[in-house]
């Protein structure tokens, strides 16, 4: 069964700091996907991680997947109030999901 | 922009009462999700569809059952609703089954059993 781990579940920080979010498993994965959910919405996709080794770049958000496509990481750079939300990583034929990093950016 | 559109946002059912969540999608999309998310456990998958009429169990299909009779349309059924399917449930949908094709979620339906 492929699980995934996501590292930290909460984070809470300063406006303006550095952060990191992890997704691991024991199981390699064709893809990874990570998506951003607000309250009383639900998830919306930020990117697609395909190649092992991969980095993508959305505006402050930076995405990777591992070289043996286990694991990925995001990295917010500078971090705003609107960062806030609930951060997932999924993949795999029936699209499982993490339980989910929970960011808060305090003004 | 596709749109997937859950019937209701809140719904309050008592126990054993059979509950139907309905889920739309307008984009012609081949695969329908139905997930519950709780806290701390993330989303779990209850059953997809890749085609009319056809379904597949996910991680958790325990006490609940699905019909597809319309490609645009995906219901979740709860024969007897139980207190312990109290939950979040969110519907999606997926153009295909590969890497590039995303999921596109509705807004959930919290759903209450008392």
């Amino acid at each position: 069964t492929q699980l995934l781990e996501q590292s930290p579940q909460f984070l809470s920080i300063q406006e303006g700091e550095n952060l990191t979010v992890y997704c691991n498993s024991s199981s390699v994965f064709s893809s990874l996907q990570w998506y951003r959910q607000e309250p009383g919405e639900g998830p919306v996709l930020l990117v697609t991680v395909v190649t092992g080794g991969e980095v993508k770049k959305l505006k402050r958000l930076t995405f990777q997947f591992g070289d043996a496509r286990k694991d990925s990481s995001l990295h917010i750079t500078a971090a705003q109030p609107g960062d806030t939300g609930l951060y997932l990583c999924a993949g795999g034929f029936k699209t499982i999901f993490g339980a989910g990093t929970r960011l808060f950016v305090k003004a | 922009d596709v749109k997937v559109t859950q019937s209701s946002r809140y719904l309050v059912k008592r126990t054993g009462e059979k509950v139907f969540l309905e889920c739309v999608q307008d984009m012609d999309h081949e695969n329908m999700f139905w997930y519950r998310q709780d806290p701390g456990l993330g989303l779990r998958l209850i059953y997809f569809s890749y085609d009319v009429k056809m379904k597949e169990k996910g991680d958790i299909p325990e006490g609940y059952s699905v019909s597809r009779e319309k490609k645009e349309r995906f219901s979740l059924i709860l024969e007897s609703a139980s207190t312990n399917q109290t939950s979040m449930y969110l519907c999606a949908s997926s153009l295909t089954g590969g890497n590039d094709s995303p999921l596109h979620f509705g807004n959930g339906t919290r759903l209450t059993v008392t």
